[in-house]
């Protein structure tokens, strides 16, 4: 069964600096994996989308790699602002899951002004 | 609508109850999905439909959950009985065709249910 790990569960950084965000998981079989952002109350709001043949994504400030065979992606948020607080939560879909996203439990961001 | 919608947004009921949550996805998506997220957790899936079929429930918990879309677009979430570890925020999403490698899943805001 695939599982999805986040770590931070939790961080907290200045305004400005940038950042990484790490995520973890267990079979590297996957269609692709997606970055998505939370915001309280809120649903979520897919970020990127990295099909299984790629590397890289990039968006803006954001930058999001995948590494297949180790299990590993990261999101890099470049110069941190307030409003990038939130909730981020990685997540595959692996090739036997029909379309089902599997989901880490997030890692919850605060930007201090 | 440009997204995906829920309603309501919040529900309270009483152990033993029936709940509806409904979604209606963004226009032309004929695939649908149905999640569960509890606090402090990831989205957890519940069942995909590909038109008015239900492909994959796999992750529905009991048969006290059931899910209908008759036509293809609106779909309901559907819970008998409903028990206090049922309590967490119904997420619906939609996409294009529901193919897995490149479909971007789009979420609704979600239904918090809270069964006291």
């Amino acid at each position: 069964k695939q599982e999805v790990t986040q770590i931070p569960a939790a961080l907290s950084v200045p305004e400005g600096e940038n950042l990484v965000l790490n995520c973890s998981f267990t079979d590297s079989a996957i269609y692709n994996l997606q970055w998505f952002r939370q915001d309280p109350g809120k649903g979520l709001t897919s970020l990127l989308l990295i099909q299984s043949s790629q590397r890289e994504q990039t968006s803006g400030r954001l930058n999001a790699s995948l590494d297949k065979s180790s299990g590993r992606s990261t999101l890099y948020i470049a110069a941190s602002q307030p409003g990038d607080s939130a909730t981020y939560l990685c997540a595959v879909i692996g090739r036997g899951s029909a379309r089902q996203l599997t989901f880490g439990s997030g890692t919850q961001l605060t930007v201090l002004p | 609508g440009a997204g995906v919608s829920q309603t309501p947004s919040n529900k309270v009921t009483e152990k033993g109850k029936y709940v509806e949550l409904r979604c209606d996805p963004i226009s032309g998506h004929t695939a649908l999905y149905w999640y569960r997220q509890s606090l402090g957790q990831g989205p957890e899936f519940l069942i995909y439909f590909q038109g008015t079929g239900a492909a994959d429930d796999s992750g529905l918990p009991n048969d006290r959950f059931f899910a209908v879309r008759p036509e293809g677009s609106v779909s309901t979430l559907k819970i008998q009985r409903t028990e206090r570890g049922d309590s967490a925020v119904y997420l619906c999403a939609s996409s294009l065709t529901g193919g897995a490698g490149f479909d971007t899943q789009y979420f609704g805001p979600g239904t918090r249910l809270t069964v006291l």
